[in-house]
C-alpha cells in the first residue's frame, strides 16, 4: 500500500497564478513531512519541511501541516513557468517514503 | 550540485557489467541509491547508514551495493535488462539509526540505457 498520496496527479494553472498541491499520508509513525521539486531532466531538491502543525511560509511558497489528519499541502502564489516540475511529497520517520508526485505545468 | 558527484552520467549498455560511483563531500551518515524511471518518483534501492547496509529493498540480484568508505556508495549491476533502463541517484542525508532521516541530498543522477 503507498504510504504517500498525492493529488492532483498533473496540475495546470496560468502564469500569476495560485497552484495548490495535496498529500496525505496512511502511516500514523511519520512526524516529518517534505516538498522536493524535480524540474525535468535534474534531481530533486527539498524545496520546503514542515515538522509542526500550522503554516511555513518561504516567500511565494507555503506549506501547511495537519497532523491529526497527517495531510500536507503546498501553496504556490503568482506561479511562474519556471515552477513547472515535478513535485514530490515525502513523510519520513527512521526512513522516508515518496507520493507518486504532482506534474505542475505553469502556462505562460 | 558539486557536493555529491556520480559518475557516469550517462551510460548504454548490452547485457554487460557496469559499476556505478557516487561520492558526497557533506560529512552525511546515511548513503542511498534510488531507481527513477520514466514518469516515476524515486524508489529506493538500498540505504547504508555508517557504511553499514540497513536495508536492501527487493531489487534484483544482479544489482549489489558497495560502500567502501561512509563518503563513498558504489553500485555493481551485472548482466543489465531492459527493465534497468532508468536514472539512478545516488543521495546522502545526517541519519543516525532509530532517529528521523533528515533532508536527503541527491546526486545529479547517472541515466542507463539498456539496448
Amino acid at each position: 500500500q503507498q504510504k504517500v498520496q498525492q493529488s492532483p496527479e498533473s496540475l495546470i494553472v496560468p502564469e500569476g497564478g495560485m497552484a495548490s498541491l495535496n498529500c496525505t499520508s496512511s502511516d500514523r509513525n511519520v512526524d516529518y513531512f517534505w516538498w522536493y521539486r524535480q524540474h525535468s531532466g535534474k534531481s530533486p531538491k527539498m524545496l520546503m519541511s514542515i515538522f509542526s502543525n500550522g503554516e511555513k511560509e518561504e516567500g511565494r511558497f507555503t506549506v501547511h501541516l495537519n497532523k491529526a489528519s497527517l495531510h500536507t499541502s503546498l501553496h504556490i502564489r503568482d506561479s511562474q513557468p519556471s515552477d513547472s516540475a515535478l513535485y514530490l511529497c515525502a513523510a519520513s520517520n527512521n526512513r522516508i517514503f515518496f507520493g507518486d508526485g504532482t506534474q505542475l505545468v505553469v502556462k505562460p | 550540485n558539486t557536493k555529491i558527484t556520480q559518475s557516469p552520467r550517462y551510460l548504454i549498455l548490452g547485457r554487460a557489467n557496469k559499476s556505478l560511483e557516487c561520492e558526497q563531500h557533506l560529512g552525511h551518515n546515511a548513503m542511498y541509491w534510488y531507481k527513477q524511471s520514466a514518469e516515476k518518483p524515486p524508489e529506493l534501492m538500498f540505504l547504508y547508514n555508517l557504511k553499514q547496509l540497513i536495508r536492501n529493498e527487493t531489487v534484483p540480484s544482479r544489482f549489489i551495493p558497495e560502500c567502501p568508505d561512509s563518503s563513498k556508495l558504489l553500485l555493481h549491476i551485472s548482466a543489465v535488462d531492459p527493465e534497468d533502463s532508468a536514472v539512478y541517484f545516488c543521495a546522502s542525508s545526517q541519519a543516525n539509526w532509530g532517529a528521523n532521516t533528515g533532508q536527503l541530498y541527491f546526486g545529479e543522477g547517472s541515466k542507463l540505457t539498456v539496448l
